[in-house]
């Protein structure tokens, strides 16, 4: 009954190799978040989509990207992965930008 | 800006025992704060939320705003509490309308 579903549960890709990552939720939540989590640290937020309406935070690297074709799905586009990008990724959905926040598994990206 | 500090990383007590879980934030508007909790092998979950004032799994916290705190806190802690807490502050209005995490303490509740 998961709600908020991240595949691959494990991605590994090549230094400089793009990824991607996907997240899908059955919430119907309007907004849908990414967040990278390195080892030791809070959960640091990426970027998030207010329905179609994309949200960058400011320190977030160029070289992060994410789309959302739907309500339901959105992914996180790594265009040029560094070493320093190994991390968990979260994606998290909320309702509304006010209200809690309903996170999947995550995934852990690592770099070769 | 707003910031979230957890001052301890590790918090060991014995079951039975009463343990409290140290928030502190600095936000200079009305702020919403949550704690979330990670059970080993699990996602991250919602806990509790201040403007809810309830007890869940037998957890409390009370904002503080004088001391800009938002502790949790539990009389008697059972082994399936252990657990990664973190604290959370959601902003209110425009760009501040989004979470930020304390840095999690991990509570082991030992037999």
């Amino acid at each position: 009954d998961a709600m908020v579903i991240q595949n691959p549960r494990y991605q590994v890709t090549q230094f400089g190799k793009p990824v991607t990552l996907s997240c899908s939720q059955t919430l119907n939540h309007n907004v849908m978040y990414w967040y990278q989590q390195k080892s030791s640290q809070a959960p640091k937020l990426l970027f998030h989509y207010y329905d179609k309406d994309f949200n960058n935070e400011a320190d977030t690297p160029d070289n992060f990207q994410s789309r959302r074709p739907n309500t339901s799905f959105c992914f996180l586009d790594i265009r040029s992965p560094g070493l320093g990008d190994a991390a968990m990724y979260l994606c998290a959905t909320s309702r509304a930008l006010n209200q809690p926040q309903h996170f999947g598994d995550g995934t852990r990206l690592s770099i070769l | 800006a707003q910031r979230v500090t957890q001052p301890e990383k590790l918090l060991s007590v014995f079951k039975g025992a009463p343990v409290e879980l140290k928030c502190n934030y600095s936000y200079s508007g009305s702020p919403e704060l949550f704690w979330y909790v990670q059970y080993s092998r699990q996602r991250l979950q919602l806990l509790l939320r201040h403007i809810s004032r309830e007890s869940i799994k037998g957890f409390t916290a009370d904002l503080n705003k004088g001391e800009t705190s938002f502790h949790l806190k539990k009389p008697f802690a059972q082994e399936e509490d252990s657990a990664m807490y973190y604290c959370a502050l959601n902003g209110s209005g425009g760009s501040n309308y989004k979470l930020t995490f304390g840095k999690g303490t991990l509570l082991t509740v030992n037999p």
